[in-house]
């Protein structure tokens, strides 16, 4: 099994700052099948990022992913209101799909 | 509009059964595979299951196996989890969410989940 090591936990930011996540694997994830989602409260989580670098459909382009192998990165480039939330990481390169343990981005 | 809706949640007993159905509309539903997920109360994500197109290739957590089944029916447009000798820790909001290609993929649309409450 994949273990996803997220970090920070949590990453206390001000609304138009930079925000840089971790996700670090246990193993090598096959051919960057890394995929990042953005979490509410009380909501379902959001796609944002496949392919550790695509974004999804409707995606803004201050979200960009990037990284191979087993370190991996979600950067948010100016922090907007809505930005603040739960961000998970996830690995579909084998099975069992794994997901990182979230990273919450609150307001400073 | 594409829109995933999960029922079948609720208050049962340890060692209970409940069968969570998720529907499908606003796409083809024949041509992805599904997935189940779970998170529990003020927890992160976990995968449960996956099903491919056809429902020949399952896959399931390993914690869960033997307790879960997840099936679907192409023809109704719908996504089952069968969900047997159930324990407290069980307790969670069940995502129902498509994957985007094979059975073991990314998940680009969600529904807004059901909960499940394994209590005496």
């Amino acid at each position: 099994e994949i273990v996803l090591t997220q970090s920070p936990g949590t990453l206390s930011l001000s609304p138009g700052e930079r925000a840089t996540l971790s996700c670090r694997a246990s193993q090598s994830v096959s051919s960057i099948y890394l995929a990042w989602y953005q979490q509410k409260p009380g909501q379902a989580p959001r796609l944002l990022i496949y392919g550790a670098s695509s974004r999804a459909t409707g995606i803004p382009d201050r979200f960009s992913g990037s990284g191979s192998g087993t370190d991996f990165t979600l950067t948010i480039s100016r922090l907007e209101p809505e930005d603040f939330a739960v961000y998970y990481c996830q690995q579909y390169g084998s099975s069992p799909l794994t997901f990182g343990g979230g990273t919450k981005v609150e307001i400073k | 509009e594409v829109q995933l809706v999960e029922s079948g949640g609720g208050l049962v007993k340890p060692g209970g059964s409940l069968r969570l159905s998720c529907a499908a509309s606003g796409f083809t539903f024949s041509s992805y595979s599904m997935n189940w997920v779970r998170q529990a109360p003020g927890k992160g994500l976990e995968w449960v299951s996956s099903i491919s197109i056809s429902g020949s290739y399952i896959y399931y957590a390993d914690s869960l196996k033997g307790r879960f089944t997840i099936s679907r029916d192409n023809a109704k447009n719908s996504l089952y989890l069968q969900m047997n000798s159930l324990r407290a820790d069980d307790t969670a909001v069940y995502y129902c969410a498509r994957g985007f290609g094979g059975p073991l993929d990314y998940m680009d649309v969600w529904g807004k989940g059901t909960t499940v409450t394994v209590s005496s």
